[in-house]
């Protein structure tokens, strides 16, 4: 089984500043067919679903801000968020879809500092 | 515009059973694969299992906690999945959420609102 694990657990930055997680998975989700990481990133408030923020990696969802961007590869992966917003204080998960059990990272708590 | 819609949930004491529904709308439920995943209060996401499309003959794989309990089905003519939950214990305490697969791959592109299934006595 992949194991994704994030880091940090919670997270305080100031408004405007540059937010950064990470996210390890035990195994690369790097398709070698495909040369696509299957790796999401999801972004979720209290009482809602999650929402999805960056597919394969680093390709932006649509309607996703652009202060958000995802890089990395094979099993180390991060999400950045360059200029931090209010509204941006939710909890953050990856999660891989190379393998099965779907696994997702604990969460990343970001708050404001 | 894509709709995902649990229903279904509600309190059940342990060693029961309950089913969640999941009406779509929007796309060709066969076109995708369907997954369920679940989040218990306070904690982080799990899957629960997914349903292949028509093109990988609806086939089902489970996580490991709940296999042999859980069962996943569709009736695509019904634009409906489902999750068959026996066997119910205070641990499957959690929101259950149903999600879409993208056409054609396995990423995920859309979920539904989720739907509390409450185990207790």
């Amino acid at each position: 089984d992949i194991v994704m694990t994030q880091s940090p657990d919670s997270l305080a930055v100031s408004l405007g500043e540059r937010a950064t997680i990470s996210c390890k998975s035990s195994y690369s989700v790097l398709s070698t067919a495909s040369y696509k990481n299957s790796l999401v990133w999801y972004q979720q408030k209290p009482g809602q679903p999650p929402k999805l923020l960056i597919y394969w990696a680093s390709t932006r969802e649509s309607g996703v801000p652009d202060r958000f961007s995802g890089n990395g590869s094979r099993t180390d992966f991060t999400l950045t968020i360059s200029s931090l917003q209010a509204e941006d204080v939710a909890v953050y998960y990856c999660q891989q879809h190379y393998s099965f059990p779907i696994s997702f990272g604990q969460g990343t708590r970001l708050e404001i500092k | 515009e894509v709709q995902l819609v649990e229903s279904g949930g509600g309190l059940v004491q342990p060693g029961g059973s309950l089913r969640l529904s999941c009406a779509v709308s929007g796309f060709t439920l066969s076109d995708h694969c369907m997954d369920w995943v679940r989040q218990a209060p306070g904690k982080g996401l799990e899957w629960v299992g997914r349903s292949r499309g028509k093109r990988y003959d609806y086939i089902t794989q489970y996580a490991a906690s709940v296999k042999g309990r859980f069962t996943i089905s569709r009736d695509d003519s019904k634009r409906s999945l489902y999750l068959q939950m026996n066997s119910l214990n205070t641990e499957d305490t959690a929101v259950y959420y149903c999600v879409r697969g993208a056409y054609d791959t396995s990423r995920p592109d859309f979920w539904g609102q989720g739907n509390l299934v409450t185990v207790s006595s």
